[in-house]
């Protein structure tokens, strides 16, 4: 594998139900994004890890949980969502504070909340 | 908070024709990042600009990081089809590599 990898590429899921997205990046990056894509809006940040640490929360609401259990992979949780959650999650990595801050994203997690 | 417009929202040009897109922000930046996106898939990266004033090619891509350092530039020279996609703009002004994002820029080229 090469880049950034994302699974599942597509999901569905009802409002009760508890799943998970993960990324992993293959470039050794020390740092990784998680983004949400709506149509016709701008990419919006929610969360971002350096060197494992959460470094932003974008102020999101508590049914989407990261977590981040090394510099390659970082997961989205996610439970009791709501429709209006149905999006693409975009998952990104960049060197960071070791390197540059140009962001390399993965294909995405489709998600669709039902 | 801080806004970054990007324009036009959409573009309808022929193969062959040069293309031009800007994004402008309330704020300056210290890095720009142009990407491309297509269906289905995640934004890939075209061009860094680190420095106000810089002028950088990729291929048929050039893009420049405006004077003021408020504003970016992207041109795509002789438009082929393949080109046909979404392209983002995105702009940082902190140490932690947090980008704001345009709303992009739809091209459609017709043969």
């Amino acid at each position: 594998e090469t880049g950034v990898t994302q699974t599942p590429r597509h999901l569905v899921m009802g409002m009760t139900n508890k799943k998970s997205l993960k990324c992993e990046q293959h470039l050794g990056h020390n740092a990784m994004y998680w983004y949400k894509q709506s149509a016709k809006k701008p990419l919006e940040l929610m969360f971002v890890y350096n060197f494992k640490e959460q470094t932003e929360n974008n102020s999101v609401p508590s049914r989407f949980s990261p977590e981040c259990p090394n510099s390659s992979h970082l997961f989205l949780h996610l439970h009791t969502l709501q429709p209006e959650d149905s999006a693409l999650y975009l998952c990104a990595s960049s060197a960071g504070l070791a390197g540059s801050y140009e962001q390399y994203f993965g294909p995405g997690t489709r998600l669709t909340v039902t | 908070g801080q806004q970054l417009n990007q324009s036009p929202q959409s573009m309808f040009i022929q193969e062959g024709e040069d293309v031009s897109m800007n994004c402008t922000s309330s704020s300056i930046f210290n890095t720009w990042l142009w990407y491309k996106q297509d269906p289905g898939e995640g934004p890939v990266l075209l061009i860094a600009l680190y420095k106000a004033g810089e002028l950088t090619s990729n291929g048929r891509l050039t893009a420049q990081f405006g004077i003021t350092r408020k504003d970016s530039f992207l041109n795509i020279s002789a438009s082929i089809p393949s080109d046909v996609g979404i392209y983002f703009c995105a702009g940082s002004t902190d140490s932690w590599g947090k980008f704001q994002f345009g709303a992009g820029t739809q091209v459609v080229v017709t043969p």
